[in-house]
C-alpha cells in the first residue's frame, strides 16, 4: 500500500524567503510523485511530477522538488516566496503509470506568506 | 469545455436526502476519477472510470454511494440517504487516456453539507 506523510499543517514564511514543504512517501514499488496546489475555492492544480526520469523536477511558478529514494522524500522548494504562493499544497503518490493512476494524497500543508 | 466542470458547486442536503453530483470532464478525456475531500484532509480516491467502464470502485465508503458514466463522458455521483459524515468536497478529475502518466485535471469540486 502507498501512503504520504506531510508533517505539520501550516508553514509561514516571509515574502522573498525560501519555501520548503516536506513530503515523505511509502510505496511498495517505484513511485510516481506529485505536488498539487489548491487556491481557495479552486480545484487542484498540478505543480510538478516525478516519473522516474531526472530526480530534480522543475515545475510551474518557480517550484521544484527533488526525489530522494534513500530518504523516501519528495520535498517541495522555491527559492523566493511570493504573496501569490499562499495556498494549500498537497503531495501525492501513485504506484501505477497506466490506466488506473489513482493518487494517494497527504493531508496538505497551508502556506502563508507574510509581507 | 476548457476544464472539468462540476455541478452543483454547493449543495445543502437534509440528512436522509438523496443527492446527485454531476461531472463534465474535459472533452475527449478517457479516464475519470471521483475523490472525496473532508475538511482539513487531502482528497481520497472513490472510484475510476475508463470510458463507460467503472474499473475501480474500491474507495466508495458504503453502498449508499453509486457512480455512473453511461456514455463515457458525463459522470454522476449519487449518494443515497445522506449522513452527516458525507459532508465533504467531492472532486472530479479527468485525464486524456488510460495509458501512460497523463496529467490529471481536477474540477473545482462540489461542496456538500448534510444538516
Amino acid at each position: 500500500a502507498q501512503s504520504v506523510t506531510q508533517l505539520g499543517s501550516h508553514v509561514s514564511v516571509s515574502e522573498g524567503a525560501l519555501v520548503l514543504l516536506r513530503c515523505n512517501y511509502s510505496s511498495s514499488v517505484p513511485p510516481y510523485l506529485f505536488w498539487y496546489v489548491q487556491y481557495p475555492n479552486q480545484g487542484l492544480q498540478l505543480l510538478l511530477k516525478y516519473t522516474s526520469a531526472a530526480t530534480l523536477v522543475k515545475g510551474i511558478n518557480g517550484f521544484e522538488a527533488e526525489f530522494k529514494k534513500s530518504e523516501t522524500s519528495f520535498h517541495l522548494t522555491k527559492p523566493s516566496a511570493h504573496m501569490s504562493d499562499a495556498a494549500e499544497y498537497f503531495c501525492a503518490v501513485s504506484e501505477a503509470a497506466g490506466a488506473n493512476s489513482k493518487l494517494t494524497f497527504g493531508k496538505g500543508i497551508t502556506l502563508s506568506v507574510r509581507p | 469545455g476548457a476544464g472539468v466542470s462540476q455541478s452543483p458547486r454547493y449543495k445543502v442536503a437534509k440528512r436522509g436526502q438523496d443527492v446527485a453530483l454531476r461531472c463534465d470532464p474535459i472533452s475527449g478525456h478517457v479516464s475519470l476519477f471521483w475523490y472525496q475531500q473532508a475538511l482539513g484532509q487531502g482528497p481520497e480516491f472513490l472510484t475510476y472510470f475508463q470510458n463507460e467502464a467503472q474499473l475501480d470502485k474500491s474507495g466508495l465508503p458504503s453502498d449508499r454511494f453509486f457512480a455512473e458514466r453511461p456514455e463515457g463522458s458525463v459522470s454522476t455521483l449519487k449518494i443515497q440517504r445522506t449522513q452527516q459524515e458525507d459532508s465533504a468536497v467531492y472532486l472530479c478529475a479527468s485525464s486524456l487516456s488510460g495509458q501512460g502518466l497523463n496529467t490529471i485535471y481536477f474540477g473545482e469540486g462540489s461542496w456538500l453539507t448534510v444538516v
